[in-house]
């Protein structure tokens, strides 16, 4: 059982180019959410999506991008990394309803230079 | 929005008792979830509460109080595996959690 799959596991960029984290999960969650870990500030969210072709903005939206094509997949992109965007980034996922825990990826490093 | 507040460290001893407060402020309170993760790994579920009063898990409970804004986590018979980071998180109506930044438990032998 998979449950939730992110790519690349770490991963060093030059500021000013283009990168896309790869998120999938095969438990057939409707609701997806894209998170960022950094010290002393906790989990914030970035975007999330209640279903396949509906995406919203979070707590931290701005220099991210979504999509949401299908149940399965919901890639990150950062158009134009800068290096405030070095961070620890989770995917999760939720099946909803009463409890709807999040179940979450084991997380992407990226060091933005 | 959500505002979140947990200590930011504390420290026990292996076999003691240990709770960690969390209040919060919220425009649509939807549930108040406890989360643990060990320092490099991803968030795992604990516990959930919706409503008023303690819910018993194992050797880990949490209570909330809506009214008052507040939930604790305790943690009892404390094991050196315990030692990591719990996270408090309140869901909003649209469904979305928001996190604290965490207590970090250190649990000496």
């Amino acid at each position: 059982i998979a449950g939730i799959t992110q790519a690349p596991t770490s991963q060093i960029l030059a500021a000013g180019r283009r990168m896309t984290l790869r998120c999938t999960q095969d438990m057939r969650h409707n609701a997806m959410y894209w998170y960022r870990q950094d010290l002393g500030l906790g989990l914030r969210l970035i975007h999330y999506s209640n279903t396949a072709g509906t995406t919203g903005k979070g707590e931290v939206p701005d220099g991210y991008s979504v999509s949401r094509a299908n149940t399965d997949d919901f890639p990150l992109t950062l158009a134009s990394a800068v290096p405030s965007q070095t961070s620890v980034y989770f995917c999760a996922s939720s099946k909803g309803g009463d409890t709807g825990e999040l179940f979450f990826g084991e997380g992407s490093r990226l060091t933005v230079l | 929005g959500q505002n979140i507040d947990q200590p930011t460290e504390m420290t026990a001893t292996e076999g003691a008792i240990v709770q960690i407060n969390c209040t919060y402020q919220t425009s649509g309170f939807n549930g108040l979830f406890w989360y643990q993760q060990h320092a490099g790994e991803a968030p795992t579920f604990l516990s959930y509460n919706v409503l008023d009063g303690l819910e018993e898990k194992g050797r880990f409970s949490s209570f909330l109080s809506r009214s008052k804004g507040y939930s604790y986590l305790l943690l009892k018979e404390l094991q050196m595996k315990d030692s990591a980071s719990y996270l408090c998180a309140v869901r909003d109506s649209d469904y979305k959690l928001s996190f604290g930044a965490g207590t970090t438990v250190t649990v000496r032998a």
